[in-house]
């Protein structure tokens, strides 16, 4: 068990719908991640928060963000889903360099 | 732009028969290069982190070593628990991790 804890493990819906993913990271840790993994892609990183400022960026499309809240836990917004955006979402957290990762949550677009 | 490939993609060992994981990273400066294990419809679970060239890092059946260009994830005497892909990721400077495409390692009994 890592210490990050995210809901819901599974998620099903419509294309064109609006999600929400929420993490939760171990005790101390101020960096929170967000990453995709498909099949045929990787690991691939979405954006980072560092204490509620948003500390990177990556390949996050328009249509999903983020934020960080002052309680450190962290929310990622997907919205006007597509088929494609099915995937394991996972969040990761750190307190210095190695990153934590949680149990990740399934999204379906059906 | 960084860069990451992992060797061999799939690897299917008899128990107890060792081998090795290669990963090969390009970085303009590595802060550290990280190892994960990972199992099916699983988050990655932390391993190892590696700094510099020459250091070496153990934990049970697994040793990582690293030089300036590539690390090897040693695995001695698998057992079937020790299925499951692992992946490589770099971070140079404050840039995010770069994870390679894992190795797919199978141990049959």
């Amino acid at each position: 068990d890592s210490g990050v804890t995210q809901t819901p493990k599974h998620l099903i819906t419509a294309t064109g719908q609006r999600v929400t993913l929420r993490c939760s990271p171990r005790s101390g840790d101020l960096s929170v991640y967000w990453y995709q993994q498909s099949l045929d892609q990787g690991l691939q990183f979405l954006i980072q928060y560092y204490n509620g400022e948003e500390r990177a960026k990556g390949n996050i499309l328009e249509r999903f963000s983020a934020q960080q809240f002052p309680d450190l836990h962290s929310e990622l917004n997907l919205s006007s889903l597509e088929l494609g955006d099915s995937a394991l979402y996972f969040c990761a957290s750190s307190g210095d360099e190695t990153q934590y990762f949680g149990p990740g949550t399934r999204l379906l677009v059906l | 732009e960084d860069q990451v490939t992992q060797s061999p993609e799939a690897l299917r060992l008899q128990e107890g028969e060792s081998s090795s994981l290669n990963c090969s990273y390009t970085v303009s400066g590595l802060r550290g290069l990280f190892w994960y294990r990972q199992d099916p419809g699983k988050g990655p679970e932390f391993l190892f982190t590696l700094y510099s060239a020459g250091e070496e890092k153990e934990k049970e059946r697994l040793k990582a070593t690293l030089t300036k260009k590539e690390s090897f994830l040693h695995i001695t005497a698998p057992k079937p628990e020790d299925s499951a892909t692992y992946l490589c990721a770099v971070q140079s400077g404050n840039t995010p991790l770069v994870f390679g495409k894992g190795t797919r390692l199978s141990v049959i009994a």
